[in-house]
């Protein structure tokens, strides 16, 4: 596709259940991100991706976080036991490479998770 | 401290005028700066980066004022379609994060 797909765009889920959400970067990006943003807060970054391995895993908040990313491509965010305090939109983003002088990210549309 | 801070706002300007944000970041190795902006309920995309002599596009303006840490953005002859929420983004020297101001949010009326 032309943009970063993330599915679901939304998920309901009971508290203590797991959900696994899927991101599809930008063909060809080899950097890959997760955020997540409460209502009416900023983006904590969560991972980073280059290629398939993650070097800094120190933004998920806690053990119950997990993600990979195979093939260079596709990305999954896996929570497990969800809590009510994991609601909220949870944001992929992919550059080209990652660069810090000249970091474009593409965001997808999120996947708003609501944990009842 | 916040490793980067912005006024929430709201900015509430008319149309035509010009405005301006400022970002600070605490950590002195920080190394590349942008703005992104983010309108209701969307994704945000970028805006521009900040380069260490300033950049201008267009209506807009980003400055970087590395001796006291902070950033800027200028919106001149605002419109209504700036109405938004631009947030500062700081990469710190030898890390991987990109990290994201919970922004400011313009609202220009006619």
């Amino acid at each position: 596709g032309a943009g970063v797909s993330q599915s679901p765009s939304n998920k309901v889920t009971e508290k203590g259940k797991d959900v696994e959400l899927r991101c599809d970067p930008i063909s060809g990006h080899t950097a890959l991100y997760w955020y997540r943003q409460s209502l009416g807060q900023g983006l904590e970054f969560l991972i980073y991706f280059q290629g398939n391995s993650a070097p800094d895993k120190s933004g998920l908040p806690s053990d119950r976080f997990s993600a990979e990313r195979t093939g260079g491509s596709v990305s999954t965010l896996t929570i497990q036991r969800t809590q009510q305090e994991d609601s909220a939109v949870y944001l992929c983003a992919s550059s080209l490479v990652h660069s810090a002088t000249n970091e474009k990210l593409f965001f997808g549309s999120g996947t708003q998770l609501s944990v009842l | 401290r916040k490793e980067v801070e912005q006024d929430p706002g709201p900015f509430n300007v008319p149309e035509g005028a010009t405005v301006a944000f400022n970002c600070t970041y605490s950590n002195s190795a920080s190394q590349s700066f942008f703005w992104y902006r983010q309108d209701c309920r969307k994704e945000p995309k970028l805006l521009m980066s900040v380069y260490s002599s300033g950049n201008e596009d267009g209506r807009f303006t980003a400055q970087l004022n590395r001796a006291s840490q902070y950033i800027s953005l200028l919106i001149r002859d605002s419109k209504l379609s700036d109405s938004a929420t631009y947030l500062c983004v700081v990469n710190i020297l030898h890390t991987d994060k990109l990290i994201f101001g919970t922004g400011t949010r313009l609202q220009v009326f006619p």
